[in-house]
């Protein structure tokens, strides 16, 4: 069954300062893809980004990055220079490939990312 | 895109009582799903329509949970007599194409049951 953990439950940092949400996940699949979402205080789930299992380069986009190992089953997540409107929950998600070419999304529990000024 | 809408935000209803959520893809969008989100959690997965085809449900969908998508366009999501732990926030997304695109999720409906 797939899994996806997210350790971190509530994380606060001051604006400005980089911080790092961990996702570890467990699949038997050999092909799978990764997801980072964020929920902000209004419920939207915001797509952020999507990684294959085959592809374990870095990626930055403005200052978010992702790190994925995996050797270690796991992909994290930095914001760098933090700001206020970063304030949100963020979710890990792991994809399974459904009949007919769908997929379906599990998810960690999420971390609840507080940025104060 | 208009993104993905969904109606009503807010439902209260009583115990027993039937509730029916729709769902507005992004047009073009074939595939259709709906999560359930309770506090605290992540979404979780109810079920999957491409086009007007439900090709999957999940074991959290009793028999009490029926959807459609008829045209393979908009979605219903009908709960038969709510109970309490039908609370939840429920969540319809939509994606275009095969394979493990990204969702885009729509604000969800709040179901209270009382």
């Amino acid at each position: 069954a797939q899994k996806v953990t997210q350790a971190q439950t509530e994380i606060s940092v001051v604006e400005k300062e980089d911080v790092t949400l961990d996702c570890v996940y467990e699949t038997r699949d050999t092909t799978y893809y990764l997801f980072w979402y964020k929920q902000p205080p209004s419920g939207e789930l915001v797509f952020l980004i999507r990684r294959n299992s085959f592809d374990e380069q870095n990626e930055i986009s403005g200052r978010y990055s992702w790190n994925f190992q995996k050797s270690t089953s796991s992909f994290n997540f930095t914001i760098t220079a933090s700001q206020v409107v970063d304030s949100a929950v963020y979710f890990c998600a792991l994809s399974e490939i459904l009949t007919g070419g769908g997929n379906k999304l599990t998810f960690g529990t999420g971390t609840q990312l507080k940025v104060e000024l | 895109d208009t993104g993905v809408s969904q109606n009503p935000r807010h439902k209260i209803t009583k115990r027993g009582q039937n509730v029916t959520f729709r769902c507005d893809p992004i047009s073009e969008h074939n595939r259709l799903y709906w999560y359930r989100q309770t506090l605290g959690q992540g979404p979780e997965f109810l079920t999957y329509f491409q086009n007007e085809a439900q090709l999957e449900k999940s074991r959290l969908l009793s028999d009490r949970f029926s959807a459609e998508r008829p045209k393979g366009s908009f979605s219903t999501l009908e709960i038969q007599r709510t109970e309490q732990g039908d609370s939840a926030m429920y969540l319809c997304a939509s994606s275009l194409g095969q394979g493990a695109y990204e969702q885009y999720f729509g604000p969800g409906t709040r179901l209270t049951v009382t």
